[in-house]
């Protein structure tokens, strides 16, 4: 069955530097999201991603979607502490409802 | 507009126990979805609707049971509790517009602890 795998599964980075978590699915996505969960929280949606090679901007975050919609990326230039979460991808299988969460990444900034 | 709601917020279960978590959406969305995540771990797809009268089994559907006989509603049933299932539940829905924008909305969570 489908699998969407992240890495890494933790980071750890200084305020201001910067971010990137990489998503993997074992098979073509229809579409692909992504969601911040602080602790303790639920899931928030960030963003969708269609087509491929396409790239999405949110202020300091850079969403990405690979030419194959196979796998995906979020970047955050200067981590602020507000960043602080788990960021998890989640993909729509081509034919298939369900949507399959990644493992996420789970980001500390320290100030 | 309330959203999705989920209930109750936290339950401690005897092992073998039944209930019933609820959740209910007021968005008129088709596809609703059950996930439990497991301290520090991501999100498990349970089962899944894409409308009244339709459920389909998601990754880890083994202990549970769904219904949805309303648009709004999308109970999840355990049956004989384990403390496998001991995790937090978090039930979701999305547009019907599937594809074009899919944005799933999630519930405040159902913390469960089977002892």
């Amino acid at each position: 069955g489908q699998q969407v795998m992240q890495i890494p599964q933790y980071q750890h980075v200084q305020e201001g530097e910067d971010f990137t978590t990489y998503c993997n699915s074992s098979t073509t996505l229809s579409n692909i999201q992504w969601y911040k969960q602080r602790p303790g929280g639920h899931p928030v949606f960030l963003i969708q991603l269609v087509k491929s090679g396409e790239v999405k901007k949110q202020k300091r975050l850079t969403f990405q979607f690979g030419e194959a919609k196979k796998n995906s990326s979020l970047h955050i230039t200067a981590t602020q502490t507000t960043d602080v979460g788990t960021y998890f991808c989640a993909g729509r299988e081509t034919s298939y409802d369900k949507v399959i969460f990644g493992p996420g990444t789970s980001l500390s900034v320290i100030p | 507009n309330a959203g999705v709601t989920q209930t109750p917020k936290f339950r401690i279960l005897k092992i073998g126990q039944s209930m019933t978590l609820q959740c209910t959406q007021d968005m008129n969305h088709n596809y609703m979805y059950w996930y439990r995540q497991d301290p520090g771990m991501g999100l498990k797809l349970i089962y899944y609707s894409v409308g009244a009268g339709i459920t389909d089994k998601g990754e880890v559907p083994n202990g549970y049971n769904v219904s949805r006989s309303t648009t709004e509603d999308f109970p999840l049933r355990l049956e004989l509790a384990a403390p496998s299932q001991t995790s937090v539940y978090f039930c979701a829905s999305s547009y019907p517009d599937t594809g074009a924008n899919e944005k799933l909305f999630f519930g405040s969570g159902t913390q469960l602890s089977v002892l």
